[in-house]
């Protein structure tokens, strides 16, 4: 059983379109991330959900939105998609916000054309 | 601030031969963990190795051991005994416990090759 999976595993969409990402966790965690992953390989978070509710909200623009209808999914959804949006996206989950570490889906990698 | 650095951006290491990965951090809270992933070609993050800012000994899991100097701020990836698969992308990250609610932060990651 995949512990953090997310989907679509590859996302390619034109400009200005709308997109989601799904992600579910099967291991009873209470926070879950997106994490952006640059071509540079360079990982930023994005945000951050404890029980369902956002906690953490870096410099993300408002056209990225992500949604947890509960605690085991967090979805991203992205409005007027923008060529500097292309980059693989991460799901995470981790127990708490201390010191666990977090574990990783299989990214989605977005290509805007 | 840059909490996170790894200084070489590439490695390279014989096969059976062992590597040190480096990482420095940068907090002032007293309570954080440490975290060493593995990123393949193929793209997925794996979990290696954990230390805990009061862990009194090293963390060792199999061939992965963690360099942990305190004073120094340095947490360094020890990998034994090279294998081809160990090529890949590794990132030092680190969690402040103490700062709120943070995440884990990553640094640049260093890419590890294996030669046979």
């Amino acid at each position: 059983d995949t512990a953090v999976s997310q989907t679509p595993k590859y996302l390619v969409t034109q400009m200005g379109n709308d997109k989601s990402i799904k992600c579910e966790q099967n291991l009873g965690h209470d926070t879950m991330y997106w994490y952006k992953q640059d071509s540079k390989k360079f990982l930023k978070i994005m945000f951050s959900y404890n029980n369902k509710e956002l906690i953490i909200n870096e410099t993300v623009p408002n056209r990225f939105s992500p949604k947890s209808p509960d605690k085991a999914h967090l979805n991203l959804h992205i409005n007027s998609l923008e060529l500097g949006d292309s980059a693989v996206y991460f799901c995470a989950s981790s127990q708490d916000l201390k010191n666990t570490e977090a574990f990783f889906g299989q990214g989605t990698r977005l290509t805007v054309v | 601030a840059q909490k996170i650095t790894q200084t070489q951006p590439g490695m390279f290491v014989q096969e059976k031969e062992a590597v040190t990965l480096d990482c420095t951090y940068d907090t002032s809270d007293p309570s954080y963990g440490l975290f060493w992933y593995k990123q393949p070609s193929s793209g997925e993050m794996i979990f290696l190795i954990y230390q805990g800012s009061y862990d009194q000994q090293n963390a060792t899991e199999g061939r992965y051991s963690l360099n942990f100097q305190k004073a120094r701020k340095s947490a360094n990836l020890v990998i034994s005994a090279s294998q081809l698969g160990d090529s890949a992308m590794y990132f030092c990250a680190m969690r402040e416990r103490n700062s709120g609610n943070t995440p884990l932060v990553f640094g640049k990651g260093t890419r590890l090759s294996v030669i046979a």
